[in-house]
């Protein structure tokens, strides 16, 4: 079974422009999952889908959106990028059984460099 | 309030030394699930082990086992017999019982090094 798979792995984009990056779930994955990670905040959650809906939302602010897909791949969107955006942005999927023992399967992420 | 709390910034240990990483947390609800998760520096976040908040025995999986004591709300693990394979950032995850949600909160991390 191929594992949650990201692209691009690496980006590099100036202040202002803005990025879109994607996630591919494990097959029968039905939740996908956002994080951020950064030095300094340490990994922080963004948002997570389930069944093209969010469901759940981090303190992040309006410029990073989301969106699942109907095949459960999803992108993730930040716009007019800063450079305190630059980070190593995880993806995860689970199946979403609902219960606490919910393991999610993390993707190589995606390091954003905003110059 | 912190929810996840590590409190060794980098632990050293050496090859086939056992160590244990700290991991004290902070909930109110009766049913969350722990996690530990270790990050080499490639980035991915590879899941080691599990633990529920209703599981009478602390879980084990190879190598790898967690010290789960409730009452003091903490689930520290334990690597037995460490390798140079081991070295690592280790974190620390929970997700509590909201029916429907996958979010994990993290702490901070470990970093882990072992030396020959």
């Amino acid at each position: 079974k191929a594992g949650v798979t990201q692209t691009p792995r690496y980006l590099i984009k100036t202040r202002g422009q803005q990025v879109t990056l994607s996630c591919s779930p494990i097959s029968g994955h039905r939740s996908v999952s956002w994080y951020q990670q950064t030095p300094g905040q340490g990994l922080q959650f963004l948002f997570e889908y389930f069944s093209e809906t969010q469901r759940n939302k981090g303190n992040f602010p309006g410029r990073f959106s989301g969106r699942q897909f109907s095949n459960s791949r999803s992108e993730m969107n930040v716009s007019t990028l800063e450079l305190g955006d630059s980070a190593l942005y995880l993806c995860a999927s689970s199946l979403a059984k609902g219960t606490s023992s919910d393991e999610q399967f993390f993707g190589p992420g995606t390091r954003l460099t905003v110059l | 309030a912190q929810k996840i709390t590590q409190t060794q910034p980098g632990m050293f240990v050496q090859e086939k030394e056992a160590v244990t990483l700290d991991c004290t947390y902070d909930t109110s609800d009766p049913s969350y699930g722990l996690f530990w998760y270790k990050q080499p520096s490639s980035g991915e976040m590879i899941f080691l082990i599990y633990q529920g908040s209703y599981d009478q025995q602390n879980a084990t999986e190879g190598r790898y086992s967690l010290n789960f004591q409730k009452a003091r709300k903490s689930a520290n693990l334990v690597i037995s017999a460490s390798q140079l394979g081991d070295s690592a950032m280790y974190f620390c995850a929970m997700r509590e019982g909201v029916v429907g949600y996958s979010t994990l909160t993290f702490g901070k991390g470990t970093m882990l090094l072992v030396s020959p």
